[in-house]
């Protein structure tokens, strides 16, 4: 099966600790994303790649750091610079042919 | 202004009518529209693409109007299952931005028996 997985689903850390985020897909797809979603806001983008070895920050990068070594692979890491960790954070992959993305389920941080 | 704005609704509509979304975004160059779905504490997921003519896919009808810049989403014969939030997606068109999507924060549907 094609597809994002994200890991893990639930993923509990105390303030102060680094944490990274899995995005692993196997579509084929150059472009990634990562986004974080809170309650009663839209997503935002956090950091995007458009091909191994490059990405970009999005409109809010500070305190996440990313790399992209593998096509298939777009790992966030989440470090304790950033103020306000608890949320939900998306993965995307978007299609060569189009710009559709395609989202993993997700991994919902809780930082105490 | 946002650059894409919803009605958050709720709209809570019978089982078996027909609901309409309204979206409006401010980029006038905006290049590509979407319609997605997210369910409650799961991932978005692509419901349509929405194409300059308007596209149909079974009960579902999207449609763009680049002169008051905003698109629509028309679902007849509501069914249960189609309670959710349902999110405005545009892609600007302009330099850097153009591989990047902007979400609005989505209307929510609930269809009841």
């Amino acid at each position: 099966d094609g597809g994002i997985t994200q890991s893990p689903k639930y993923l509990f850390r105390k303030e102060g600790q680094n944490v990274t985020l899995s995005c692993e897909q196997n579509l084929n797809h150059d472009a990634m994303y990562w986004y974080r979603q809170d309650p009663g806001q839209g997503l935002r983008l956090i950091y995007y790649s458009q091909i191994v070895n490059d990405f970009q920050k999005g409109d809010i990068a500070e305190g996440y750091s990313v790399s992209r070594e593998k096509k298939e692979s777009f790992p966030l890491t989440v470090t304790s610079a950033q103020k306000n960790p608890t949320a939900f954070y998306l993965c995307a992959s978007r299609s060569t042919r189009n710009y559709e993305q395609y989202f993993g389920p997700g991994t919902r941080l809780t930082v105490t | 202004r946002k650059e894409v704005e919803q009605d958050p609704g709720p709209f809570n509509v019978p089982e078996g009518a027909t609901v309409a979304f309204n979206c409006t975004y401010s980029n006038s160059a905006s290049q590509s529209f979407f319609w997605y779905r997210q369910d409650c504490r799961k991932e978005p997921k692509l419901l349509m693409s929405v194409y300059s003519s308007g596209n149909e896919d079974g009960r579902f009808t999207a449609q763009l109007n680049r002169a008051s810049q905003y698109i629509s989403l028309l679902i007849r014969d509501s069914k249960l299952s189609d309670s959710a939030t349902y999110l405005c997606v545009v892609r600007p068109a302009s330099g850097g931005a153009t591989n990047k999507l902007i979400f609005g924060t989505g209307t929510l549907l609930a269809v009841q028996p």
